[in-house]
């Protein structure tokens, strides 16, 4: 079980817009900035969101990240076929003194 | 552009030892921390390890600590993952991954991954 807990699947029609939560506890969410990835089967992760609602060169704006208290969000709109992937929240845990993971979220694309 | 290049994966024996390797190059290595993370067959992605720039802290998931080491040589680029005490459960994609900001948890560029497959 995941320090973080993600729903395990959302879905959505093309053009649509899907947000996926993050929960966590004030050891990690609550005090530590959070990032999201984007990871394709038999490929590399892919950095989305860092310090919560930052993206990377490169990364389209359809692409939105918040965090408030001890929770983060991801949101994704105007949903593609290649946003089909696992998307991943992630921070750093003072009281473990280790990064973690949420359990990975399943985005499909309708 | 950067680039991690990882090395050393394979087939082990319950028990027995591997090290895997991670050659970075295209950014000042030295600056940055450097993380492992595995995908275990099925299973979403754990964070397994972290050293600093400078190699003066390293922090590891639960289940490695004590079986695990992190290091790195930033005179040649490079950083490790010594596996000991290897068990079934770590068998994995590992990955290694670059900090993207100094001082920053989050990681903005990966390794292919490295297969590791612990079995009798």
């Amino acid at each position: 079980q995941s320090v973080l807990t993600q729903p395990p699947s959302v879905s959505a029609a093309p053009g649509q817009k899907v947000t996926i939560s993050c929960s966590g506890r004030s050891s990690n969410i609550g005090n530590n900035y959070v990032s999201w990835y984007q990871h394709l089967p038999g490929t590399a992760p892919q950095l989305l969101i860092y310090d919560n609602n930052k993206r990377p060169s490169g990364i389209p704006d359809r692409f939105s990240g918040s965090q408030s208290g001890t929770s983060a969000t991801l949101g994704i709109t105007g949903l593609q076929t290649g946003d089909e992937a696992d998307y991943y929240c992630a921070t750093w845990d003072n009281s473990l003194s280790a990064g973690v993971f949420g359990g990975g979220t399943r985005v499909t694309v309708l | 552009q950067v680039q991690l290049v990882e090395s050393g994966g394979g087939v082990a024996q319950p028990g027995t030892s591997l090290r895997l390797s991670c050659a970075a190059s295209g950014f000042t290595f030295k600056t940055y921390a450097m993380h492992w993370v595995r995908q275990a067959p099925g299973k979403g992605l754990q964070w397994v390890a972290v050293i600093s720039y400078d190699g003066s802290k390293r922090y590891y998931e639960e289940s490695v600590r004590g079986r695990f080491t992190v290091s790195r040589d930033n005179s040649k680029n490079t950083l490790s993952l010594q596996l000991n005490s290897l068990r079934a459960e770590d068998t994995a994609v590992y990955y290694c991954a670059k900090a993207h900001i100094v001082g920053g948890n989050s990681m903005d560029y990966w390794g292919q991954g490295l297969l590791v497959t612990v079995s009798s």
